[in-house]
């Protein structure tokens, strides 16, 4: 069975950091892209980063580029996302998606609980 | 960069309908195109892949078409545990683009 489970979210001040992760269990984990999407409170999804089942190839939404860092590590079956410079408009609830093929030009077939990020002083 | 819009953005139909929801891309994306289902609290659910394979498990009254820019998801026979909002998604390039959604209720 297919599980992804989200941690690392909560309050932040802006200008502050936070590393959430996504623990994967169930498939063969470096062998699918994997996604960020969020979801601000009461608004619909919105993609942030995919990363290939490799790691070699990373993208990122316009609005989180230079401030957001995706990684996997293929040994521990986790997915990252290194937030830096964090605004009030990054205030979400953080999913990590799997996708159904080792590129990102995939959809995301199975979805994690999400961890809520709010970045408020 | 590709925009994608939906309408209706809500729609109310009654039990055992026909509703159509349209998901349009700015530029064309080929069968790059995802739909999900995401019920009130719940984490959204791939529903269609490829503009129009069905993912496994759906329900088969659910239905995708489309190609280029214009995409269609049908509902055949609404039933009450299809009320939620569905969002359409481009993957064929970052970035990967979901549109707004379109609220779908029981009237």
């Amino acid at each position: 069975e297919v599980q992804l489970v989200e941690s690392g979210g909560g309050l932040v001040q802006p200008g502050g950091s936070l590393r959430v992760s996504c623990a994967a269990s169930g498939f063969a984990f470096s062998s699918y892209a994997m996604n960020w999407v969020r979801q601000a409170p009461g608004k619909g999804l919105e993609w942030v980063s995919s990363i290939s089942g490799s790691g070699d190839y990373t993208y990122y939404a316009d609005s989180v580029k230079g401030r957001f860092t995706i990684s996997r590590d293929n040994s521990k079956n986790t997915l990252y996302l290194q937030m830096n410079s964090l605004r009030a408009e990054d205030t979400a609830l953080y999913y990590c998606a799997k996708l159904r093929s080792e590129i990102a030009a995939a959809a995301a077939n199975y979805w994690g609980q999400g961890t809520l990020v709010t970045v408020s002083s | 960069d590709i925009q994608m819009t939906q309408s209706p953005s809500s729609l109310s139909a009654s039990v055992g309908d026909r509703v159509t929801i349209t998901c349009r891309a700015s530029q064309g994306i080929s069968n790059y195109l995802a739909w999900y289902q995401q019920k009130p609290g719940t984490v959204p659910k791939l529903l269609i892949y490829a503009a129009s394979t069905l993912q496994s498990g759906v329900p088969s009254r659910f239905s995708g078409s489309g190609s280029g820019t214009d995409f269609t998801l049908t509902i055949n026979s609404l039933q009450p545990e299809d009320v939620a909002t569905y969002y359409c998604q481009r993957y064929n390039s970052a970035p990967h683009t979901f549109g707004p959604g379109t609220k779908v209720d029981i009237k």
